[in-house]
């Protein structure tokens, strides 16, 4: 089952609201990524983070990475119309050696009203 | 430099059938995973191939299989389709193995079994 869970499932914003999601895992994570995937489309890598207590800027996007590492959030200030999509988290889970999967959360859908 | 390009992109299949779709890796990159996404579980693991050889597994029946060729360009292949086989079918690519490889999505290939 999924092991990387991810909160909200769906967010419906004002256009120029603030939006986030969370990401949690039962196990420390190595790294967490995120992507963002259009109606549509396909996910697309927006960024990594690796070291604990991260914080890393896009724009207005604002990427955390928990001290523990076992959890992550994605927050978009004022939100646009092209913000729409689903965001995903994903880390990378395994049992040791190569033996390594990037699993993802069920992502969060995120629509914008203008 | 050009993406991740799968084929076909979108296919219609009968149950009891078998399909094969195809994965071109961004050049340079020898790793390539793939993922099944449906609204209700959505993107899982499959099985990902570094150098020809299958290094991880996700939990899905033997009637999914795959290969990677030595120039790195994948396939996979299911038999016997079911009705629940229909999803998006996601081919991704990275440098390499590891934990600290970002990967990079194909478009897909739509498969929809009647």
């Amino acid at each position: 089952g999924q092991q990387v869970m991810q909160i909200p499932q769906y967010q419906h914003v004002q256009e120029g609201e603030d939006f986030t999601t969370y990401c949690n895992s039962s196990t420390t994570l190595s790294n967490i990524q995120w992507y963002k995937q259009r109606p549509g489309g396909h996910p697309v890598f927006l960024i990594q983070l690796v070291k604990s207590g991260e914080v890393k800027k896009q724009k207005r996007l604002t990427f955390q990475f928990g001290e523990a590492k076992k959890n992550s959030s994605l927050h978009i200030t004022a939100t646009q119309t092209t913000d729409v999509g689903t965001y995903f988290c994903a880390g990378w889970k395994g049992s040791g050696g190569s033996n390594y999967k990037l699993t993802f959360g069920k992502g969060t859908l995120l629509t914008v009203n203008p | 430099k050009a993406g991740v390009t799968q084929t076909p992109r979108y296919l219609i299949k009968t149950r009891g059938q078998q399909v094969t779709l195809s994965c071109s890796p961004i050049s340079g990159h020898r790793s390539v995973s793939w993922y099944q996404q449906t609204p209700g579980q959505g993107l899982q693991f499959l099985f990902e191939y570094f150098s020809e050889t299958q290094r991880n597994k996700g939990n899905f029946p033997g009637r999914f299989s795959g290969r990677q060729f030595s120039n790195s360009r994948s396939e996979m292949n299911v038999s016997t389709l079911e009705l629940g086989d229909s999803a998006l079918y996601l081919c991704a690519s990275s440098l390499g193995q590891g934990t600290r490889n970002t990967i990079y999505f194909g478009e897909g290939s739509w498969l929809t079994v009647v």
